[in-house]
C-alpha cells in the first residue's frame, strides 16, 4: 500500500528553528509538496520538490531525497503565526496526490 | 477576490437525507476536485475534473455523486446521508490537470457536515 508518515504533534519555541520529517512510500513519485493549514482553514501551498535537493522560500525551505522516500520542512525564525499543522502530500505514478495525517506544530513564547 | 466559495460553511443532517455541498471558482481553473478531512487521516479524494463535462473516481466515491456543467461549479451530492459521511469537506482547483508539473490546488475554506 501506499503511506506518508509524518510526526503528529511537534512542540517548538519562538524565534527556533523547527524541522518536520516526512517519509513516504508510494507506487512511483511525481513531485512532493508541503501545505499548512491553520486549525478550522483550508491548506495553503508551502513548497514542492521533485528534483533531489533544497529548496529555499523566504523563512520556510524544504528539502528533499528520493532514494530514502524522505522529506523535510525547514522553518527558521519561528513566530507564532507559524502555529499551524503542515500536511505532506506526495504525487504517485498515477499522478494522484496521497497526503500525509499532517503535523501540527506548537510554538511557544 | 479571487478563489474558491463553498456553501454551507456547516450542515448538521439527519441519516438518509439527500444533501449538496456547493463548491464556486473564479479563476477559471481546469481541474476541481472533492476531498474530505477526517482526524487523523490524510485528505482523502472522492471525485475531481480535469475539465468541464468530465468527472472520475478518487479513493473515497462510494455515496458520493458530483457533476461538472461548466468551469466555475462542481457540487457534491450526498444521495442519502450515513454517519460515517460526517466530515469537513474541501473543495479545491487547480489550473492544470494533475499530470501538469506542480499543479498546485488551491482550496476552499471547508464545509463541515455532520449525520446524525
Amino acid at each position: 500500500g501506499q503511506n506518508i508518515d509524518q510526526p503528529t504533534e511537534m512542540t517548538a519555541t519562538e524565534g527556533a528553528i523547527v524541522q518536520i520529517n516526512c517519509t513516504y512510500q508510494t507506487s512511483g513519485f511525481n513531485g512532493l509538496f508541503w501545505y499548512q493549514q491553520h486549525a478550522g482553514e483550508a491548506p495553503t501551498f508551502l513548497s514542492y520538490n521533485v528534483l533531489d535537493g533544497l529548496e529555499e522560500k523566504g523563512r520556510f525551505s524544504s528539502f528533499l531525497s528520493r532514494s530514502k522516500g524522505y522529506s523535510y520542512l525547514l522553518l527558521k525564525e519561528l513566530q507564532m503565526k507559524d502555529s499551524a499543522s503542515y500536511l505532506c502530500a506526495v504525487k504517485d505514478s498515477n499522478y494522484q496526490l496521497i497526503w500525509g495525517a499532517g503535523t501540527k506544530l506548537i510554538i511557544k513564547p | 477576490i479571487a478563489g474558491i466559495t463553498q456553501a454551507p460553511t456547516s450542515q448538521i443532517l439527519a441519516a438518509g437525507r439527500r444533501m449538496t455541498l456547493r463548491c464556486t471558482q473564479d479563476m477559471r481553473h481546469n481541474a476541481m476536485y472533492w476531498y474530505r478531512q477526517d482526524l487523523g487521516l490524510g485528505l482523502r479524494l472522492i471525485h475531481y475534473s480535469n475539465t468541464a463535462g468530465t468527472t472520475g473516481k478518487g479513493e473515497v466515491p462510494d455515496g458520493y455523486s458530483v457533476s461538472r456543467a461548466n468551469t466555475d461549479d462542481f457540487p457534491l451530492t450526498l444521495a442519502s446521508a450515513v454517519p460515517s459521511q460526517t466530515s469537513v469537506y474541501f473543495c479545491a482547483s487547480s489550473a492544470g490537470t494533475p499530470d501538469s508539473g506542480a499543479n498546485v490546488l488551491t482550496f476552499g475554506a471547508g464545509s463541515r457536515l455532520t449525520v446524525l
